[in-house]
């Protein structure tokens, strides 16, 4: 149990268009999910928490109307990449916790993004 | 705020032999977890091992264990019987007890472990 599934796995899209990445709790009720960044041979650096229902909470120095997130349901969380540019390619990391025992976050797989 | 440190960015160990990766860590409260990711070239995070800070008793799950130090705030990751597929990136990690903190983690910078033939 406590799946995360991320979708699309990779995408590459032309500077200035926007990408969403979608990340699924496959068996159980997500209460927060989380997203990551992370760059090549570094560690994961935290964007945004969201809970269902509500806005999201963003770290600082990242910025709320490039990074749109969107927690619709219980099950799914959104995030989407406005007006991409190259610097924004990097890998995306969704996580999710559940219920009352939430001190453990389930990764998804990730999403690559490359902006041409 | 709390910080995580991972002291060693690259390790190698003998196939078979034991390695241990160090983490050390800064909080001002009492109560929190610590885990260890293992992080292959798939990029999937894997849960290796959990600690609560409440107990003495160090974790262990089959060939890892931890050594938590809980005044001195370190948490090393010991692997025994080292296996070609324990070559990951490892992270350490750090979250409050305390929901009012919120449930988000802290990592270190990682680890790379390389498993030698």
């Amino acid at each position: 149990g406590a799946v995360v599934s991320q979708h699309p796995s990779r995408v590459i899209c032309k500077s200035g268009t926007s990408v969403k990445i979608e990340c699924r709790s496959l068996d159980f009720q997500a209460t927060t999910m989380f997203w990551y960044r992370q760059f090549p041979k570094q560690s994961l650096m935290l964007m945004a928490t969201s809970n269902e229902g509500s806005k999201a909470t963003y770290e600082q120095g990242v910025e709320k109307d490039k990074f749109l997130i969107n927690h619709a349901s219980l099950t799914l969380s959104t995030l989407t990449v406005t007006s991409a540019h190259p610097e924004d390619s990097s890998f995306y990391i969704c996580s999710a916790t559940r219920g009352t025992s939430n001190y453990e976050q389930f990764f998804g797989p990730g999403t690559r993004l490359t902006v041409l | 705020a709390q910080t995580v440190t991972q002291s060693q960015p690259e390790m190698s160990v003998q196939e078979a032999e034991t390695v241990t990766l160090s983490c050390t860590y800064d909080t001002s409260e009492s109560d929190y977890y610590l885990f260890w990711y293992k992080q292959p070239p798939s990029r999937q995070m894997i849960l290796v091992i959990r600690q609560e800070a409440y107990k003495q008793q160090n974790a262990t799950e089959n060939r890892f264990s931890v050594n938590f130090q809980k005044a001195a705030k370190s948490f090393s990751l010991k692997i025994s019987d080292s296996q070609l597929g324990d070559a990951a990136m490892y992270f350490c990690a750090y979250r409050s007890r305390w929901e009012t903190s919120g449930s988000r983690l802290t990592f270190g910078e990682g680890t790379q472990l390389t498993v030698n033939p």
